[in-house]
């Protein structure tokens, strides 16, 4: 496809869970961000990656969070043992070299 | 504290009519300004953006100035449609923010009655 995809579109997880973001971005792009949308409020930056090099990681939350980009396109956003407070949107985007950003329709994590 | 402040509250407002969001931020040196879209079920997108003070971005019949005097970057449109009925999110990059990652503020809903 054109656009930046997420799977899956919607997650629910028990508390104490483990879960797996995906985030296909569009090909070519070298940069891609990941983002948390929580209700009624913008996207929080999480952590950003150039090619598979994490270059900053210092929006996410805790030490339960990881992401991953291994071949410099597909990445993984990791949440360990999931809390109430993890329910939120995760968006991912994807850009080229200082270009403009596209972003994915996110995955809606409720932490129940 | 965030760097970029929205007016609070949702926005309803009757077709035709004119459309005003504020947006104010703050940031050493000169930022980026954009304002993206979100539409129901559908992703963030890009609805027009200012690199430097005095620019003007544009699109779909909105329009925001840069204004580096007032910190601002409003977001307007002369006459709103049912189709503009969405979330408004004003962002920045740069000046103090590390490889172009955006800010955001907390978004407006926009519901346009026909």
């Amino acid at each position: 496809g054109a656009g930046v995809s997420q799977s899956p579109r919607y997650k629910v997880a028990k508390r104490g869970q483990d879960v797996a973001l995906r985030c296909d971005p569009i090909s070519g792009h070298v940069s891609l961000f990941w983002y948390q949308q929580a209700l009624g409020q913008g996207p929080e930056f999480l952590t950003y990656f150039q090619n598979e090099a994490q270059l900053d990681k210092s929006g996410l939350p805790s030490d339960r969070f990881f992401a991953e980009r291994p071949e410099g396109s597909v990445s993984t956003l990791k949440i360990q043992r999931t809390q109430q407070e993890d329910s939120a949107v995760y968006l991912c985007a994807s850009s080229s070299s200082r270009g403009e950003a596209f972003f994915g329709q996110g995955t809606r994590l409720t932490v129940v | 504290g965030n760097s970029v402040t929205q007016m609070e509250g949702p926005v309803t407002l009757s077709e035709e009519a004119f459309l005003t969001i504020n947006c104010t931020y703050t940031a050493t040196g000169y930022p980026s300004l954009f304002w993206y879209v979100q539409y129901p079920g559908e992703g963030l997108q890009l609805l027009l953006k200012a690199t430097k003070a005095d620019d003007k971005g544009s699109n779909k019949g909105f329009e925001a100035t840069y204004r580096k005097e007032t910190t601002s970057f409003h977001l307007e449109k002369g006459s709103v449609q049912v189709s503009d009925s969405a979330v408004y999110f004003c962002a920045r990059t740069g000046a103090g923010l590390g490889n172009n990652r955006l800010a955001f503020g907390k978004g407006n809903q926009v519901v346009v009655i026909p």
